[in-house]
């Protein structure tokens, strides 16, 4: 079983719609998780950070960890055609460098 | 959050040749990472670099093959040595500020080896 397992997509939703993108992970010291977003020919850029289980929002994003189930999701509302991209997790350990990420999702809003 | 600018952008390369990437990051930070993107595939930790030390290496890596320095706390480079096709990939830089801290990216290397 792989570390971080990530739905590759891709997805297809129209404007305005509410995209629940997921990861599940295996390895119970992951103690950080981030959700990533990258543009064709870009590097990936930093959404959403959280260390504890719970929800985190910012704007139209709300980053959702349940450590108990292994389990985190990325919810982005009121999608526009600005938010088509891929979507990658990422989740680390405390006290470690290292990031393990998922496949990346590939999202396109269509207007 | 740090600014990272990473040069070239991409590169043809012919079989057996060396090309060595530059990272630059707009403020001093502790750790670069470096690492490669291939479609369909995770992000794949190439080794991290710490200014003063050997860079660390991951598994199926090596540093013949991909040798890095790290002269200062602003800077790294990634050369990428006797390549082949199967070297066609993205390389990514990163570099955080602190443990614990997100990791941020550059735009990234496209490479292709003829």
């Amino acid at each position: 079983q792989k570390e971080v397992e990530q739905d590759p997509g891709p997805l297809s939703v129209p404007e305005g719609a509410i995209v629940s993108l997921n990861c599940t992970y295996s390895n119970s010291a992951f103690q950080y998780f981030m959700w990533y977003r990258q543009y064709s020919r870009k590097g990936p850029e930093l959404l959403m950070y959280t260390y504890s289980s719970g929800n985190k929002e910012d704007g139209r994003f709300t980053a959702q960890v349940d450590k108990s189930s292994k389990y985190i999701s990325l919810f982005i509302r009121d999608s526009q055609p600005s938010d088509s991209a891929t979507y990658l997790c990422a989740m680390g350990q405390g006290g470690s460098e290292k990031l393990v990420f998922g496949k990346g999702m590939k999202l396109t809003v269509n207007p | 959050s740090a600014v990272i600018s990473q040069k070239p952008s991409r590169d043809i390369c012919q079989r057996g040749t060396s090309l060595t990437i530059q990272c630059q990051v707009d403020s001093q930070v502790t750790m670069m990472f470096w690492y490669r993107q291939q479609p369909g595939q995770s992000l794949t930790l190439i080794a991290t670099a710490n200014q003063g030390s050997e860079a660390t290496y991951e598994s199926g890596f090596v540093i013949d093959k991909f040798p890095i320095s790290r002269p200062n706390l602003t800077f790294s480079t990634l050369t990428v040595s006797n390549m082949s096709p199967e070297d066609s990939s993205i390389y990514l830089c990163s570099a955080r500020t602190a443990l614990g801290q997100p990791q941020h990216f550059g735009d990234g290397t496209r490479l292709s080896i003829l």
